[in-house]
């Protein structure tokens, strides 16, 4: 099992382009999870999704973050236009059954810098 | 609502030295416990879990037992080594939430 897949580990990019982060789950898993871990905030949890579908978005920070699930076996976040204090470590992680009481696996993470 | 506490870090020992790290709960309804570990550069990942009330979770030396009485899920090990370094987050899920609820967690640093 490749256990969850991340791309980019590392991105560096400037204020005002826009950044794709991608995710990719353990086979068979119906819960994805993206979270955002910073020094000063800890780790935050950005939005939910079960079975493809956005359950709760209420951690997005604001606008200009999105997440789409297109299918079972891929996620995106994307920051458009992104700003230095989105600078952080996100993860996505994934869980076999919602509401369950099975543990979440995490990728390895993509550290994002923001100039 | 869930919540998780846990004690400030970082968490300085020397090799060999004995470890507990508190953990504390509240939650609606009957959780699920579990401890993460974070290596540096790492995602998090499981370190153990206990699912019911008095059970003892333990993987590589570590363990923690499920305190309903006093809503507790302090991780302990005997004997730790260097490489035992990471940050630790205790967490809770409870049935009804497909959310777990996550400690700030604990940095612990083992000096040879």
């Amino acid at each position: 099992d490749a256990g969850v897949i991340q791309s980019p580990r590392h991105e560096v990019t400037e204020m005002g382009q826009e950044v794709t982060l991608r995710c990719k789950p353990i086979s068979g898993h119906n819960s994805l999870f993206w979270y955002r871990q910073t020094m000063m905030r800890g780790l935050e949890l950005l939005i939910y999704f079960n079975n493809n579908v956005p359950i709760d978005d209420s951690g997005m920070p604001e606008d200009r973050f999105s997440a789409k699930m297109p299918n079972a076996s891929f996620s995106t976040l994307k920051i458009q236009p992104s700003e230095p204090r989105d600078s952080a470590v996100y993860f996505c992680a994934s869980s076999g059954t919602s509401g369950g009481y099975n543990e979440q696996f995490f990728g390895p993470g993509t550290r994002l810098t923001v100039l | 609502g869930n919540s998780v506490t846990q004690m400030e870090g970082p968490v300085t020992l020397s090799e060999e030295a004995f470890l507990t790290i508190n953990c504390t709960y509240t939650a609606t309804g009957y959780p699920s416990l579990f401890w993460y570990v974070q290596y540096p550069g790492e995602g998090l990942q499981l370190l153990l879990k206990a699912t019911k009330a008095d059970d003892k979770g333990s993987n590589k030396g570590f363990e923690a037992t499920y305190r309903k009485e006093t809503t507790s899920f302090h991780l302990e090990k005997g004997s730790v080594q260097v490489s035992d370094s990471a940050v630790y987050f205790c967490a809770l899920k409870t049935g009804g939430s497909y959310i777990p609820t996550f400690g700030r967690g604990t940095s612990l640093i083992v000096h040879p």
